[in-house]
């Protein structure tokens, strides 16, 4: 079974620019999350989705940041316009909320965006 | 709220070393425990997990027991091998369903 699946896995963009991260998480998971991990702050939850729908997104920085959900199988986390404090490794992870796995998170390998 | 407190690192050992690294934990009712580790470059993985007061999760030599009197889960192996070094994180999950993580703490093991 394929894991949750980020692209792209590096990304380097100059300031000013839109960033669009994506995600596909594990068929028939129910929850997706958007995570943030740098040195200074460590991993901050952005925004998650129950059911494609979000839920919470009290963690995204600011407007510059915007994350959809259009179907079970897809998301995307948008950066516009990019910032240099923007860059940090971006994960996305998914879980199921029912059966013995239940409350588990399955994280991608992650995008490494720099801003220069 | 619910809030995770892990050991500061890094954590530093020669291999065959015993590993502690603390973790203790406030939330209401009866949360599940967890422990993830990050191997560079990776994502976060699920190492061992706990639902219930007093249950043991272990997994690849790694043991932690969940202690509702004290609020702690850490995490211990016996014999550490160069290949555990990576960044563990402790992390909870209550009543919300929202996993909370504590900020991770380095282990570097030498050989």
């Amino acid at each position: 079974d394929a894991g949750v699946i980020q692209s792209p896995r590096h990304e380097v963009t100059e300031m000013g620019q839109e960033v669009t991260l994506r995600c596909k998480p594990i068929s028939g998971h129910d929850y997706l999350f958007w995570y943030r991990q740098t040195m200074m702050r460590g991993l901050e939850l952005l925004i998650y989705f129950n059911n494609n729908v979000p839920i919470d997104d009290s963690g995204m920085p600011e407007d510059r940041f915007s994350a959809k959900m259009p179907n079970a199988s897809f998301s995307t986390l948008k950066i516009q316009p990019s910032e240099p404090r923007d860059s940090a490794v971006y994960f996305c992870a998914s879980s199921f909320s029912g059966g013995p796995k239940s409350g588990e998170l399955f994280f991608g390998e992650g995008s490494r965006l720099t801003v220069l | 709220g619910n809030s995770v407190t892990q050991m500061e690192g890094p954590v530093t050992l020669s291999e065959e070393a015993f590993l502690t690294i603390n973790c203790t934990y406030t939330a209401t009712g009866y949360p599940s425990l967890f422990w993830y580790v990050q191997y560079p470059g990776e994502g976060l993985q699920l190492l061992l997990k706990a639902t219930k007061a007093d249950d043991k999760g272990s997994n690849k030599g790694f043991e932690a027991t969940y202690r509702k009197e004290t609020t702690s889960f850490h995490l211990e192996k016996g014999s550490v091998q160069v290949s555990d070094s990576a960044v563990y994180f402790c992390a909870l999950r209550g009543g919300s369903y929202i996993p909370t993580f504590g900020r991770g703490t380095s282990l570097i093991v030498h050989p």
